[in-house]
């Protein structure tokens, strides 16, 4: 079955910007999104077909997904982005939706 | 506004049954996918059944097929995860979502109802 790997944990400064990235094998050819869940809180979806972005969600968002490897970028980094993040892909070859293990992002 | 409302979540000992909903409210039920996606404590997110608008395509993760029924009740707005043969490691957080129409994304969750199975 497709496997998506997450690093564990991102750490970054207020005001900077975070990258967490989402490997799968060629994982270029499908539609990743990015899902935020705040502790004690559903899931809430960021980024959807790669790079775009719900309404209400801040502009500061924005994804990429190439070769091996998807990215979540956060720019300017606050406070109240601590939070998990998990990749999702649709596995057309087993007709399974896969998560990636998730990454806490830790605000410093 | 758009609301997802699972109940059901209870304490069952191993290989005993539940049975999930998930009440809909504030869009038109039929036209969405809708999925099951679980948490077990301190873990990550995991899918674990889909189901389209008119019932006709279910699909299970490898970990619940076999054991869990996904259903809908399109007149009744609510969707349904029927488990039985539970194991310890169904324990988890059960949330409901809705499938994006025009994506394979869950753009709307409920607040999940937990299940614990337990001796």
């Amino acid at each position: 079955s497709y496997v998506l790997t997450q690093p564990p944990s991102v750490s970054v400064a207020p005001g900077k910007t975070a990258s967490i990235t989402c490997g799968g094998t060629n994982i270029g050819s499908k539609t990743v999104h990015w899902y935020q869940q705040r502790p004690g809180q559903a899931p809430v979806v960021v980024i959807y077909y790669d790079t775009d972005r719900p309404s209400g969600i801040p502009e500061r968002f924005s994804g990429s997904n190439s070769g091996n490897t998807a990215t979540l970028t956060i720019s300017r980094v606050e406070a109240g982005d601590e939070a998990d993040y998990y990749c999702q892909v649709w596995d057309s070859s087993s007709d399974h939706w896969v998560f990636g293990g998730g990454t806490k992002l830790t605000v410093l | 506004e758009v609301q997802l409302v699972e109940s059901g979540g209870a304490l069952v000992k191993p290989g005993g049954s539940l049975r999930l909903s998930c009440a809909v409210s504030g869009l038109t039920f039929s036209n969405y996918r809708m999925n099951w996606v679980r948490q077990a404590p301190g873990k990550g997110l995991a899918w674990v059944s889909s189901i389209s608008g008119s019932s006709n395509y279910k699909y299970y993760a490898d970990s619940v097929k076999g054991r869990f029924t996904i259903s809908r009740d399109n007149a009744k707005n609510s969707l349904y995860l029927q488990m039985n043969s539970l194991r310890a490691e169904d324990t988890a957080v059960y949330y409901c979502a809705r499938g994006m129409p025009t994506s394979f994304a869950f753009d709307i969750w409920g607040q999940g109802t937990m299940v614990t199975v337990s001796s």
